[in-house]
């Protein structure tokens, strides 16, 4: 089944503990990217990679840190998460980038990470 | 960057009647595309509708519709004959065409009334 993967789903942890919240896809997309949401504000993006070892900084980066060594997997990592980091987190792939069609994005199911 | 506005933070229908739920958009961007998402309370992102800047007709998926109107950068979607199971929250986004990077409204909670 064709499907984007987030672990953990729920994460409770103190602030300044570094934690890392995995995503992998197995539809060999070349675009992956990571999202927060909170209530109020939608969904914006925190930071994005359009191949293997590209990465680049979305709207909200600050805080975070991702890496691209292998194509299927996208982690984000929290160096030293703090409360304001509280929220839902989603990653998404998509194919790559054409100038002639859409990219219609295929979401995680979200990690719901609580900062105390 | 784009700015996506969605006015409407609630919105109630009965059940069977059509409801539309407001988008507007601000792009300098020549070719871009619009889409809606619905997020049931179990938290997923579901993807509905996509409608391209140069499409000339409205996207239709099902009970869904996308009412675009370019000259006033709006992108309603419209869902007719609304079920219970289309209780949700619903965000409309766009993209530059070639890029990406989605930007998101503030999204509309949708409540089916039995």
């Amino acid at each position: 089944e064709a499907q984007v993967t987030q672990n953990p789903r729920y994460l409770i942890t103190v602030t300044g503990k570094k934690l890392t919240v995995t995503c992998s896809q197995n539809m060999n997309h070349e675009y992956m990217s990571w999202y927060r949401q909170d209530p109020g504000l939608g969904l914006r993006q925190i930071y994005y990679s359009m191949n293997v070892e590209v990465t680049d900084k979305g709207d909200v980066p600050e805080g975070y840190k991702v890496s691209r060594k292998e194509k299927r997997n996208f982690p984000l990592i929290l160096e030293s998460p703090s409360p304001n980091q509280t929220s839902l987190y989603f990653c998404a792939s998509s194919p790559h980038v054409s100038e002639s069609s859409y990219n219609e994005q295929f979401f995680g199911p979200g990690t719901r990470l609580t900062v105390l | 960057a784009q700015k996506i506005t969605q006015t409407q933070p609630g919105m109630f229908v009965q059940e069977k009647e059509a409801v539309t739920l407001d988008c507007t958009y601000d792009t300098s961007d020549q070719s871009y595309g619009l889409f809606w998402y619905k997020q049931p309370s179990s938290g997923e992102m579901i993807f509905l509708i996509y409608q391209g800047s140069y499409d000339e007709q409205n996207a239709t998926e099902g009970r869904y519709s996308l009412n675009f109107q370019k000259a006033r950068k709006s992108a309603n979607l419209v869902i007719s004959a609304s079920q219970l199971g289309d209780s949700a929250m619903y965000f409309c986004a766009s993209d530059q065409t070639g890029a990406n990077n989605l930007f998101f409204g503030t999204g509309t909670r949708l409540t089916v009334i039995p």
